[in-house]
């Protein structure tokens, strides 16, 4: 059985622009959540999604955002990039709605120069 | 919010001793408690969960406690080899709002061989 899918593994972007990142949790997985990993603050939540529905955001301006797709599959999108943003992107996915037994990707690392 | 420490920051050990990685968290309403194992270059690996209505939980030479009066829940790793080297982080969360975990700060464990 695969295992969550992140895609690219490794993004180099200029400051201002803006990137999509992807995530293909386990099939049959219907939660997908996104969390950034930086050094200074660890491991945040940035928001989560069960059926293409937003169930909960976490503490991070209007510039990050996401999506799910019916067949689960998830997009993040950080707009106006800062230095800052550099950081691990993770996704995790979870068979149910509790959000139990949730497995993590490998990450996308983003740069931001 | 749910706030989550983490205790010690670094551990080191010799091979075939005991690890104890510690955590408090401060939202009563968390009833979920799942570790996580983080090798460089990868994303968190699930090792081991534990909810709120159970005390002690163990698989192999992994276990964890928990201690809902107090609100702190504890990582037990017997027998440790070099491979358990990594960073480990405990996570708390509230069943029904899915993967949105609140994650400790990380300890980093060394086993010496």
């Amino acid at each position: 059985k695969a295992g969550v899918t992140q895609t690219p593994r490794y993004l180099i972007k200029t400051r201002g622009q803006q990137v999509t990142l992807s995530c293909s949790p386990i099939s049959g997985h219907r939660s997908v959540s996104w969390y950034q990993q930086t050094p200074g603050q660890g491991l945040q939540f940035l928001f989560e999604y069960f059926s293409e529905t937003q169930r909960n955001k976490g503490n991070f301006p209007g510039r990050f955002s996401g999506r799910q797709f019916s067949n689960s599959r998830s997009e993040m999108n950080v707009s106006t990039l800062e230095l800052g943003d550099s950081a691990l992107y993770l996704c995790a996915s979870s068979l149910n709605r509790a959000g139990t037994e949730a497995f993590f990707g490998q990450g996308t690392r983003l740069t931001v120069v | 919010g749910e706030n989550v420490e983490q205790h010690p920051s670094t551990l080191s050990v010799q091979e075939g001793d005991s690890a104890v990685i510690k955590c408090t968290y401060s939202d009563s309403a968390s009833n979920y408690f799942p570790w996580y194992k983080q090798e460089l270059g990868k994303g968190p690996q699930l090792i081991i969960d534990i909810r709120s209505n159970v005390g002690e939980k163990k698989d192999q030479r992994i276990a964890v406690t928990l201690n809902k009066t107090a609100k702190h829940f504890s990582l037990h790793i017997t027998e440790t080899q070099p491979e358990d080297s990594a960073v480990y982080f405990c996570a708390a969360s509230t069943l029904n709002t899915g993967n949105q975990f609140y994650f400790g700060t990380g300890t980093s464990l060394t086993v010496i061989p």
